[in-house]
């Protein structure tokens, strides 16, 4: 069966200091990767999605990028992080269109 | 543009009542639509799925969803509220044969439920 990890689970870090977030799935190969932000009492905003190794696609213009290394890893970074970096970080998968995504369990960043 | 509108933002209903959560789309064509449940700090759990055929289809945990393309809409029952069932709610979307790989997600329902 399929596992999808993420780590860290909680994090907190200054303002102006860097992010790496990393999402890893098990049991699959050649998924699509998505990364998703929740800020408080808001739903889930679309921040990159992958289809393959080293092919990324931004939805949101910010200080944060991604990168697939691997078949199986994304990456969330950023540089320099902001206050508004703060939030609820998922990252999910799917097999392809038109299937169903699947969520990681979250990391929850707070930047002080 | 394609959409997914979750019209309550928050629901409150009392232990053993039904409860029905709402959620239309907008698509040019037929979409596929899904559900999906969030507990408080944790990821979100696939409840059920509609790509096509029947239009009634159940999940896990007792919950079922329904498929009106004439009101454009894909709303989420159950029967009986348990305890347990307090989280956030989330539909989302997609088109077969679009041009990216994306589901769009509504902005979710909180239910909260009253002993």
């Amino acid at each position: 069966s399929q596992t999808i990890h993420q780590w860290p689970a909680t994090l907190v870090q200054p303002v102006g200091s860097p992010l790496s977030l990393e999402c890893t799935v098990e049991g699959t190969s050649n998924p699509n990767l998505y990364w998703y932000r929740q800020a408080a009492g808001r739903g889930l905003q679309l921040l990159f999605y992958s289809v393959g190794i080293g092919q990324i696609s931004s939805e949101v213009p910010q200080n944060l990028s991604a990168s697939r290394p691997q078949d199986r890893q994304f990456i969330l970074s950023s540089k320099k992080l902001l206050l508004s970096d703060s939030g609820f970080y998922l990252c999910a998968w799917r097999p392809g269109d038109p299937y169903e995504q699947y969520f990681g369990p979250g990391t929850r960043l707070t930047v002080t | 543009a394609q959409s997914v509108t979750q019209p309550d933002i928050h629901i409150t209903v009392s232990e053993g009542a039904s409860l029905e959560l709402r959620c239309n789309y907008s698509y040019g064509a037929t979409p596929y639509l899904f559900w999906y449940v969030q507990s408080p700090g944790q990821g979100l759990q696939l409840l059920l799925k509609y790509f096509s055929g029947d239009t009634l289809v159940q999940g896990i945990k007792g919950f079922e969803a329904e498929f009106k393309r004439s009101q454009s809409s894909f709303n989420l029952r159950k029967p009986s509220v348990h305890w347990s069932d307090a989280a956030e709610y989330f539909c989302a979307g997609g088109r077969y044969g679009g041009a990216t790989n994306k589901l769009i997600f509504g902005t979710g329902t909180l239910l909260a439920v009253q002993p």
